[in-house]
């Protein structure tokens, strides 16, 4: 089945250290995004990618990077950097023609830091 | 910066009954995209429905529906006969025309459906 695969579903850190989030569609989608969800709120974007090779920063990005080496794959690294990581983490992926298109997504990752 | 407000964080509804849920949002551009979507208690996000700016005629899916009111930037989502699985917390979404698909979300109403 197509789909959008993030893992894992729990990750727990150590303060000071940097994890990466998987992120994986077999959608043949172009674009990927990232968001951050906190408890009670709205989904806030921290990096997007609309084709291989090239992402850009959304409005949360200190403190995280991505790579897009293929289409398929979208990992995020929270780095030592961000202050406050603890969160739920959403990967979702659409198609760029045009506008106004669904963006799909994945089950998420719950991140603690411990 | 468009900004979209959910003025009701949370909400219940009895079962069959009708629930409206309110969303406006704050632009100064013509075409764009509207969505709500549904978190249920999974977090898995799904879409509910998606409205074209540039179409007067409000969109429908099954049970639910919207009133897209484009000059008071209301963009309101009603669900009819609510369900138990009905419950969930719903966002509401913008996104400009030729932007990059990218999404700006309200904070979410937390719906409950009573039985």
């Amino acid at each position: 089945d197509g789909g959008i695969t993030q893992s894992p579903k729990y990750l727990f850190r150590k303060e000071g250290q940097n994890v990466t989030l998987s992120c994986e569609q077999n959608l043949n989608h172009d674009a990927m995004y990232w968001y951050r969800q906190d408890p009670g709120q709205g989904l806030r974007l921290i990096y997007y990618s609309q084709i291989v090779n090239d992402f850009q920063k959304g409005d949360i990005a200190e403190g995280y990077s991505v790579s897009r080496e293929k289409k398929e794959s979208f990992p995020l690294t929270v780095t030592s950097a961000q202050k406050n990581p603890t969160a739920f983490y959403l990967c979702a992926s659409s198609i760029v023609l045009a506008g106004g298109n669904e963006q799909f997504f994945g089950p998420g990752t719950r991140l603690t830091v411990l | 910066a468009q900004t979209v407000t959910q003025s009701q964080p949370e909400m219940s509804v009895q079962e069959a009954e009708t629930v409206t849920l309110s969303c406006t949002y704050d632009t100064s551009e013509n075409n764009y995209y509207l969505f709500w979507y549904k978190q249920p208690p999974s977090r898995q996000m799904i879409l509910v429905i998606r409205q074209e700016a540039y179409k007067q005629q409000n969109a429908t899916e099954n049970r639910f529906s919207v009133n897209f009111q484009k000059a008071a930037k209301s963009f309101s989502l009603k669900i009819s006969d609510s369900q138990l699985g009905d419950t969930a917390m719903y966002f509401c979404a913008f996104m400009m025309d030729n932007a990059g698909n990218m999404l700006t979300f309200g904070g979410g109403t937390r719906l409950m459906v009573k039985p």
